[in-house]
């Protein structure tokens, strides 16, 4: 069974500043997904970023992009420039790949980002 | 294109009585798949559809449980509610090996 770790319950960043969140996860998988999703006070999960393990090349989306250490097992998201608007839960997860037959995400407990004035 | 609707957004019951949401995907979507949110348990895997099939189920109890109908709309019932069932259920679509999109949820309080 996977297990995903995030070991930052709350954190807190100035605007227009940067943050780092971490993600740590356990698998023995050799193929497999990991994403950051962004669930804000409306409760609407909406994903942030995507990173295909097979990939060496780290993820970006704009002001997003992430650490990916695929020895380590380690996911970290940098959040550069941040707004008000990136207040918000964020979980990290993970889903193996299969060949299309486990859709199952596994998340983290999720961090806390207030991004203060 | 239509993101992932839910419905209810929000449902009130008493322990012991059923409950259906609803979910629809959004459209060339054929998996879809259950969580639940609680803040003591985080995000949990119910169970996942695709082609009116359940391909995997998490650890649940059997009041918990989903069907998909020929047009990929989900719908997930629990029978005999608990207190404990009060929760956000969340509804996800994918195409396959791909990340999923959430619907806004479904907030059900169990009095």
């Amino acid at each position: 069974a996977q297990t995903v770790t995030q070991s930052q319950p709350e954190m807190s960043v100035q605007e227009a500043e940067t943050v780092t969140l971490s993600c740590t996860y356990d698998t023995s998988e050799n193929n497999y997904y990991l994403f950051w999703y962004k669930q804000p006070p409306s409760r609407q999960m909406i994903l942030v970023i995507r990173q295909e393990a097979y990939k060496q090349q780290n993820a970006t989306e704009n002001r997003f992009s992430v650490n990916f250490q695929k020895a380590a097992k380690s996911f970290s998201l940098k959040i550069s420039d941040s707004q008000l608007g990136d207040t918000a839960m964020y979980f990290c997860a993970f889903m193996k790949h299969s060949g299309g037959s486990n859709y199952k995400l596994t998340f983290g407990k999720g961090t806390l980002l207030t991004v203060n004035p | 294109k239509a993101g992932v609707t839910q419905t209810p957004r929000y449902l009130i019951k008493t322990r012991g009585q059923q409950v259906t949401l609803s979910c629809s995907p959004i459209s060339g979507h054929r998996s879809v798949s259950w969580y639940q949110q609680t803040p003591g348990q985080g995000l949990q895997f119910l169970f996942e559809y695709f082609s009116e099939t359940q391909r995997n189920k998490g650890n649940f109890p059997g009041r918990f449980s989903g069907r998909q109908f020929s047009n990929s709309r989900s719908e997930m019932n629990v029978s005999t509610l608990e207190l404990g069932d009060s929760a956000l259920y969340l509804c996800a679509s994918s195409l396959p090996d791909n990340e999923q999109f959430f619907g806004p949820g479904t907030r059900l309080t169990v009095l």
